[in-house]
């Protein structure tokens, strides 16, 4: 049974280009959450996305965006790169109907912005 | 609003004796608490959570953690440290009555644990 998968593992950008981050769930999830994870920080929330649409936004701005596909999977795009956009993205999923709603991550990929 | 606290960054442990990675919460509601675990250029792994019921809960690797509803605390224990237990350590809290459906976690804790 695979666990959630993330890609790229790394990326390096310039300021001011563009990203998409892609995710799978874990078999049997339906929903996907985005976290951004700075260095010496913990994970925040960026959004959530259930049944291909965003459920639930945390404080990131209009450069942050997403998308949910049929098959549950997601990507995360954001437009006009900041250095301080670098950090790990983590997503997470998770099966709505589960009375806890426990998350399970992926590995995380580490953007770089120059 | 939702909050965690985790005070200590960084807890030290010999390997053998009992280790303790503190977090105290605020939610306005019956809060639902989860620890997980970081290693090096790794995603978060789950540990335990507490949903409802029994305040002790227990998770993987030997760990266990505490609800104190009235210290609203939620602290990770483990009876006997591994070296292999050193790690970051993360406390995590989700309002369920609040409507919301995000995570908020704490700044994380470093465990290092002591041959």
């Amino acid at each position: 049974d695979a666990g959630v998968t993330q890609s790229p593992t790394h990326l390096i950008k310039t300021r001011g280009q563009q990203v998409t981050l892609r995710c799978s769930p874990k078999s049997g999830h339906d929903t996907v959450s985005w976290y951004q994870q700075a260095l010496g920080q913990g994970p925040q929330f960026i959004f959530q996305y259930y049944e291909e649409e965003e459920r639930q936004r945390g404080n990131f701005p209009d450069r942050f965006s997403g998308h949910q596909f049929p098959n549950y999977s997601s990507e995360l795009n954001v437009n006009a790169l900041l250095l301080g956009d670098s950090a790990l993205y983590l997503c997470a999923s998770s099966f709505q109907a589960g009375p806890s709603y426990e998350q399970y991550f992926g590995p995380g990929t580490r953007l770089t912005v120059t | 609003a939702q909050s965690v606290a985790q005070p200590e960054d960084q807890v030290n442990v010999a390997e053998g004796n009992p280790l303790t990675v503190k977090c105290t919460y605020s939610v306005s509601g019956n809060p639902y608490l989860f620890w997980y675990v970081q290693y090096p250029n790794r995603g978060l792994q789950f540990l335990l959570k507490y949903i409802t019921g029994d305040n002790l809960v227990k998770g993987s690797y030997g760990f266990e953690a505490e609800f104190n509803k009235s210290q609203t605390s939620f602290h990770l224990k483990k009876p006997s440290a591994l070296v292999s237990d050193s790690a970051l350590y993360f406390c995590a809290v989700r309002d369920p009555t609040s409507g919301t459906y995000k995570y908020i976690f704490g700044t994380g804790t470093r465990l290092k644990v002591l041959a």
